[in-house]
């Protein structure tokens, strides 16, 4: 089955502390990946995408995601915090069926 | 000037009627979608257009009806509005029908159905 898991529901970090997001996904060929961020009451945004090359990933706002195939994972990172990152942050997959599913998300806190 | 524009932001409306949420992108894209996203966050696709052409039907309701007019429009008509409908309805759209270079979405309609 093609899926998208976030182990962590929620996670707190102090501002200008380092940031990872965890995502696991299963898919049988080389997955196209996706990270996209919700801030409260708006829209998702896309932060940054895989389909290939390089397994580290440069997106927007400074965060970073790194691809792993013999971990099925494709976590994202940041190394310092802003308290503007407070948001919901989805990892994506798309499937070989065309279609985008979307992790369980990861809801991030940020202390100031 | 907004890429993915839904209207109305927010809907109230009582069970049983008849409701329809407006989308519009300016981004020139091919493929428009619609996701439902529930109270606990998770998104599921529920159609997806491409020039005007259906080509992704979740397991939705007959009550919801998408209809786009041209490629830069895709609108959602709901019929018979139950408790359960109640969500953040999100409109995308993608250069490309995989879906492989990513989704610009809109902000949302809240629809709250009492």
């Amino acid at each position: 089955a093609q899926s998208v898991t976030q182990p962590d529901i929620h996670i707190t970090v102090s501002e200008g502390a380092s940031l990872e997001l965890r995502c696991n996904y299963s898919y049988g060929a080389t997955p196209y990946l996706f990270w996209y961020v919700q801030s409260p009451g708006q829209g998702l945004q896309l932060l940054l995408k895989y389909f290939s090359g390089d397994t580290l990933v440069q997106g927007i706002k400074g965060f970073e995601a790194e691809f792993k195939r013999s971990q099925s994972s494709f976590n994202l990172r940041k190394p310092s915090v802003h308290w503007s990152d407070a948001a919901e942050y989805f990892c994506a997959l798309k499937t070989s069926y065309d279609k985008v599913i979307f992790g369980p998300g990861t809801s991030l806190s940020v202390i100031p | 000037d907004t890429a993915v524009s839904q209207t109305p932001k927010y809907l109230v409306t009582q069970m049983g009627n008849d409701k329809s949420i407006k989308c519009e992108q300016n981004l020139g894209h091919d493929t428009m979608y619609w996701y439902k996203q529930d109270s606990k966050k998770f998104l599921k696709i529920m159609f997806s257009y491409n020039n005007k052409e259906l080509i992704i039907n979740e397991t939705v309701p007959n009550r919801f009806s998408p209809k786009s007019p041209d490629k830069a429009h895709l609108n959602l008509h709901i019929n018979s509005l139950e408790l359960g409908d109640s969500a953040v309805y999100f409109c995308a759209s993608s250069q490309s029908d995989t879906g492989r270079y990513g989704y610009t979405f809109g902000s949302g309609t809240r629809l709250t159905v009492v």
